[in-house]
């Protein structure tokens, strides 16, 4: 089974614009690997921001954005907020297992 | 209001068993794939295991296939995982996550593997 890597922690200052990634073990991420961006807050369970590469829910604010990049799915934080200091997880989801990322923690500072 | 709603978890001996149930409400809950998502204290989160809408396809993880077992009552709006031969790296806090995209979260079930 593939091994989702992301980056263990970023920094973005208030404002800022932030990139994090999502890489597979075996290969580029595709579309085909309907990736998804998770954020968790302590003591709260995930919340789906981000789902089939770049599609958002409709509770997803229009500050976070989904593509892919250079073979790895990627999240872009634009115009980073106090309240969006979290851990983001991404998810590769190809025709019944999951796999998730190590998960990133991003902090606003 | 979407709900789900995790129950069953609690402290149990290694090689003991547990079943964990997820009430579902307020979505078509037999119209979506289901999961059970769990996290170690401290660490991320882990896929355990998947179910088709009508129960005809399962998937699991490695390190519980042969151990858990996924099921659904479409009728009742419930979700399950029956787990046997528990092992205290089994020991985590357990999601019911279901939607069309990952879109509802339960708020989990704390399970705890010790002697």
């Amino acid at each position: 089974q593939a091994v989702v890597t992301q980056e263990p922690s970023l920094t973005v200052s208030p404002g800022g614009t932030v990139t994090l990634t999502c890489a597979s073990s075996t290969g580029a991420v595709t579309s085909g690997h309907n990736a998804y961006w998770l954020q968790q807050k302590p003591g709260q369970a995930p919340r789906t921001l981000i789902y089939d590469t770049s599609n958002k829910h409709s509770w997803t604010p229009a500050r976070f954005s989904g593509s892919l990049l250079g073979g790895k799915a990627a999240l872009t934080l634009s115009g980073a907020q106090p309240e969006d200091e979290a851990e983001y997880y991404c998810l590769l989801c190809i025709s019944g297992p999951w796999v998730f990322g190590g998960g990133t923690k991003l902090t606003v500072l | 209001e979407v709900l789900l709603v995790e129950s069953g978890g609690g402290l149990v001996q290694p090689g003991g068993s547990l079943r964990l149930s997820c009430a579902a409400s307020g979505f078509t809950f037999s119209r979506y794939w289901m999961t059970w998502v769990r996290q170690a204290p401290g660490k991320g989160l882990e896929w355990v295991a998947n179910i088709k809408e009508d129960g005809s396809k399962k998937y699991y993880m490695d390190s519980v296939k042969g151990r858990f077992t996924i099921s659904r009552d479409n009728a009742k709006n419930s979700l399950f995982l029956q787990m046997n031969s528990l092992r205290a790296e089994d020991t985590a806090l357990y999601y019911c996550e279901g939607g069309e995209k990952a879109d509802y979260w339960g708020q989990g079930s704390l399970v705890t593997v010790s002697s």
